[in-house]
């Protein structure tokens, strides 16, 4: 089984709608980050979130918020999705060693379309 | 703000031709690099990660260097085939862990 898990996979939805996507992971680890890439772009921060308490905003958090259920749980969410907000989510996993940088590990990403 | 820039945006070999794929980034005060694959519309797939303290890894037919102090990163792909058509990632670790993406290089090889 994946270790980082993403649901739903696609989504298509209408602009107005509020959409929740779901990130789970089996990693043990205590963080978590939801990025989205556009098209022939990298990704970009949208929030993390360093432990169950603690979220931060990211580059560009407008029009998104965040909730972490659980260590292991990490959801996004889109108030009111806009057309602009159609892209590839995807969210990612890291464990905190002192004074180390710890890789971040990948879900499969969800395509998500606001028409 | 760190700035992540990759070039070329896309290339195109024919197969068999060994290529580089560059990476550059503005700030020099990086912890980690790593290296991504992403097929069309595909999640990631980690290639290389190179750690602040070393200054290339090498996996199968790909090597990946890193020059911190020239803020430069390539990555090596000896023996191109067609299976190796794909986008290429380049990510920086920063500080408190945070990463920055390029906006990665589109590499086609041609049969």
């Amino acid at each position: 089984d994946a270790d980082v898990t993403q649901t739903p996979r696609n989504r298509i939805t209408k602009t107005g709608k509020r959409i929740m996507l779901e990130c789970s992971q089996t990693k043990g680890h205590d963080r978590m980050y939801w990025y989205r890439q556009d098209p022939g772009l990298g990704l970009r921060l949208i929030y993390y979130s360093f432990d169950v308490k603690d979220i931060n905003k990211g580059e560009i958090s407008d029009g998104y918020s965040v909730s972490r259920q659980a260590q292991a749980k990490f959801s996004l969410s889109l108030e009111s999705a806009i057309p602009n907000q159609t892209a590839l989510y995807f969210c990612a996993t890291s464990d905190v060693i002192a004074g180390n940088m710890n890789e971040q590990f990948f879900g499969p990403g969800t395509r998500l379309t606001v028409l | 703000k760190q700035e992540v820039t990759q070039i070329p945006a896309a290339l195109s070999v024919p197969e068999g031709e060994n290529l580089v794929l560059n990476c550059s980034f503005t700030d020099s005060a990086i912890y980690n690099l790593q290296w991504f694959r992403q097929d069309p519309g595909k999640g990631l797939t980690s290639l290389l990660l190179i750690q602040s303290s070393q200054r290339e890894q090498t996996s199968g037919r790909l090597n990946a260097s890193l020059d911190k102090s020239s803020g430069r990163s390539t990555l090596y792909i000896a023996a191109s085939q067609p299976g190796d058509s794909a986008t290429y990632l380049c990510a920086v670790y920063n500080a408190g862990n945070m990463l920055t993406f390029g906006g990665g290089t589109r590499l086609m090889v041609k049969p």
